[in-house]
């Protein structure tokens, strides 16, 4: 049963354009997300967070939208730039287990030029 | 570069062997991570060290071991190892073990079991 869906493995979008990446969650108790951005041959990088306590978290060109009640979140990528092509993660973790975050599959964003 | 080193980068080996895979954390960091990525999968968290004591576990198998030394840095032990074992591993360190402390992730130690 996984917990955290990514549905779309694959994103493509024009430079400039706006990148919606989406995620869902059947676990309730998730209450803290998390996007990673992933390049080949590197490990991923921390991109964005939000508790649940929030609807919104913005920064720069990435913002991240919460439904709770969809059990649904996106994250915003404005304008997408080609450096932006890489792997995109969300993750979910519950109130307790401090680094127990559990991953989507991942959705491939490429910006074309 | 994320301060986090992972040694080796690469590992070859047979059905039955038995591996270390080994983690610096980044300067001052306490708390260390293990992910497994199966091929085109997402990662799955395996367990984690906060300053020397187990914190958390996901679901790791029982021919999986880790631990975090006196120094902080961390070894994941795989034995019996089979096909299916044949991943990315990842390790991750953090400030403190909150879960909202920022996971810095190494390069991955790319395990193939032939």
């Amino acid at each position: 049963d996984q917990q955290v869906k990514q549905n779309s493995p694959s994103l493509s979008v024009q430079e400039g354009r706006i990148s919606i990446l989406n995620c869902d969650y059947t676990n309730s108790m998730f209450d803290y997300f998390l996007w990673y951005k992933k390049y080949p041959a590197e490990g991923p990088t921390f991109l964005i967070s939000i508790s649940s306590i929030k609807d919104k978290n913005e920064d720069g060109r990435f913002t991240v939208f919460l439904n709770k009640s969809a059990k649904h979140l996106s994250l915003h990528i404005v304008p997408s730039q080609p450096g932006d092509s890489a792997v995109y993660f969300c993750a979910a973790t519950p109130p307790t287990n401090a680094g127990k975050s559990t991953f989507g599959d991942g959705t491939t964003l490429t910006v074309k030029p | 570069d994320s301060g986090v080193t992972q040694t080796p980068k690469h590992l070859i080996t047979a059905t039955g062997q038995r591996v270390t895979l080994r983690c610096s954390p980044r300067s001052g960091d306490l708390s260390v991570y293990w992910y497994q990525q199966s091929l085109d999968q997402g990662l799955q968290f395996l367990i984690q060290y906060y300053n020397g004591e187990e914190r958390a576990k996901g679901n790791i198998l029982e021919r999986f071991s880790a631990q975090q030394f006196p120094d902080l840095h961390s070894e994941l032990n795989l034995s019996s190892l089979e096909l299916g074992d044949s991943a990315l591993y990842f390790c991750a360190s953090s400030r403190r073990d909150g879960r909202t402390d920022t996971q810095y992730f190494g390069p991955g130690t790319r395990l193939t079991v032939l």
